[in-house]
């Protein structure tokens, strides 16, 4: 089966570095993916890795190795804004489809 | 341009009864996903199109729900003899192909009282 593994609540400090980590099991891996969520609103992408290495977007890298199952978020020069939930969803292609399995999401909270 | 729209953004319903769900995905997009999120949940996959096709239903939890999308653009996710247990927010998210990134709508929040 599919199984997706990250941290349930994480805290920071303004300006700081924060590093999220996912794990993944799946038979048909075919991407990841990151999105942050804000209480109450929907998901908006972050970013996509297939590839093994680092994928760099401003404030915001995310890191894939297919080999480990395992990814993380950077987020750098953290804001007050950055307080979200960010979720790790892995693209699943086992039964021939394109399925997203989400991870349950990480509760970032940023504070002053 | 106009993105995901869902309505409506809020349903209160009764057990017992018929709800149904719309989704109005990004103009030009042929890939449509519904997804169901609980409180500190991510979420859960129920059905994707492809298309005016359902390319796996294999999330929908029983045959009390049903999703169409009739013309390839709206999509209606219908749930018969609604349950508590069906509270939760319903998201639909569309993309320009099925391997290209997703964007969510805003959701439809469902309460069965």
């Amino acid at each position: 089966g599919q199984n997706i593994d990250q941290p349930t609540e994480m805290t920071a400090t303004e300006g700081a570095i924060v590093q999220i980590n996912c794990t993944y099991q799946t038979s048909g891996f075919n991407g990841l993916f990151w999105y942050q969520q804000h209480a109450g609103e929907a998901p908006t992408f972050l970013s996509y890795n297939v590839l093994d290495g680092l994928e760099e977007k401003g404030r915001f890298s995310s890191f894939l190795s297919r080999s480990k199952g395992y990814s993380y978020l950077l987020l750098k020069e953290l804001q007050m804004k950055d307080s979200a939930s960010y979720l790790c969803a892995v693209r699943d292609t086992t039964s021939g489809t394109y399925k997203y399995i989400f991870g349950t999401g990480t509760r970032l909270k940023v504070l002053a | 341009g106009a993105g995901v729209s869902q309505t409506p953004s809020n349903k209160v319903t009764e057990k017992g009864k018929y709800v149904e769900l719309r989704c109005d995905p990004i103009s030009g997009h042929t890939a449509l996903y519904w997804y169901r999120q609980s409180l500190g949940q991510g979420p859960e996959f129920l059905i994707y199109f492809q298309g005016t096709g359902a390319a796996d239903d294999s999330g929908l939890p029983n045959d009390r729900f049903f999703a169409v999308r009739p013309e390839g653009s709206v999509s209606t996710l219908k749930i018969q003899r609604t349950e508590r247990g069906d509270s939760a927010v319903y998201l639909c998210a569309s993309s320009l192909l099925v391997r290209n990134e997703q964007f969510f709508g805003p959701g439809t929040r469902l309460t069965v009282l």
